[in-house]
């Protein structure tokens, strides 16, 4: 079955620090992915997403950049805030029936923990 | 425009006894989801609702679990009776499609089982 698989955390960083959040997933056929956030207190919310190989996802300053070859999408970030801190979870899903995997749900890792310290 | 709206926003009750969960989508969004997420955990997709038909329900433990999404708009989601492993938060979202992968989600409920 389709699966995610993110680094262990908790990562903890200093401000303006750069960050990668390592993803890698196992999938059939051509998923999209994802990466979803959870600030505090908050639901999750999507961040950024990339639809086929080679796509470059991008959103408040993160990134990340869609490899079939390494089946991975690495979150990166040049410098992070205090207000990065969060839940962060890759995940992806199908936009299309794939071999009876129904379209639409999202496979989530299973969050990495971001602390940011002034 | 209104985000996914749930209540109760968290619940405690005893095992063996039922709890329902509610879910009022964003307003046009026909695709609803119901998503279990334990401690710790990524959260795991319970049921897909495509307007009022139920879409994937492969992962719901249908011998206690039950949902239904009534004229296609808002869902009730019901444990009944609640075991011990039923505590996690409880997600809803909804997309316009399900076609282009953003899915909205709601506050979540924290249910307690004890």
């Amino acid at each position: 079955g389709n699966s995610v698989t993110q680094m262990e955390g908790p990562v903890t960083l200093s401000e303006e620090a750069f960050l990668t959040i390592n993803c890698t997933y196992t999938a059939t056929g051509y998923p999209s992915l994802f990466w979803y956030v959870q600030y505090p207190g908050e639901g999750l919310q999507l961040l950024l997403k990339a639809t086929k190989a080679d796509d470059k996802g991008s959103n408040k300053g993160f990134e990340a950049t869609y490899r079939k070859e390494t089946t991975s999408f690495h979150l990166e970030k040049g410098s992070v805030q205090v207000s990065d801190s969060a839940v962060y979870f890759c995940a992806l899903s199908y936009t299309l029936n794939a071999g009876g995997t129904s379209y639409g749900k999202l496979t989530f890792g299973q969050g990495t923990i971001l602390t940011v310290h002034p | 425009e209104a985000g996914v709206a749930q209540s109760p926003r968290y619940k405690i009750i005893e095992k063996r006894q039922s709890v329902a969960f509610w879910c009022n989508p964003i307003s046009g969004h026909a695709t609803l989801y119901w998503y279990q997420q334990i401690l710790g955990q990524g959260p795991k997709l319970l049921i897909q609702f495509q307007n009022n038909g139920v879409v994937d329900d492969s992962q719901l433990p249908k011998d206690r679990f039950s949902a239904e999404r009534l004229k296609g708009v808002d869902s009730t989601l019901k444990i009944q009776p609640a075991k011990l492993e039923d505590s996690a938060v409880y997600l809803c979202a909804s997309s316009l499609t399900p076609r282009g992968g953003e899915q909205y989600f709601g506050p979540g409920t924290r249910l307690t089982v004890t």
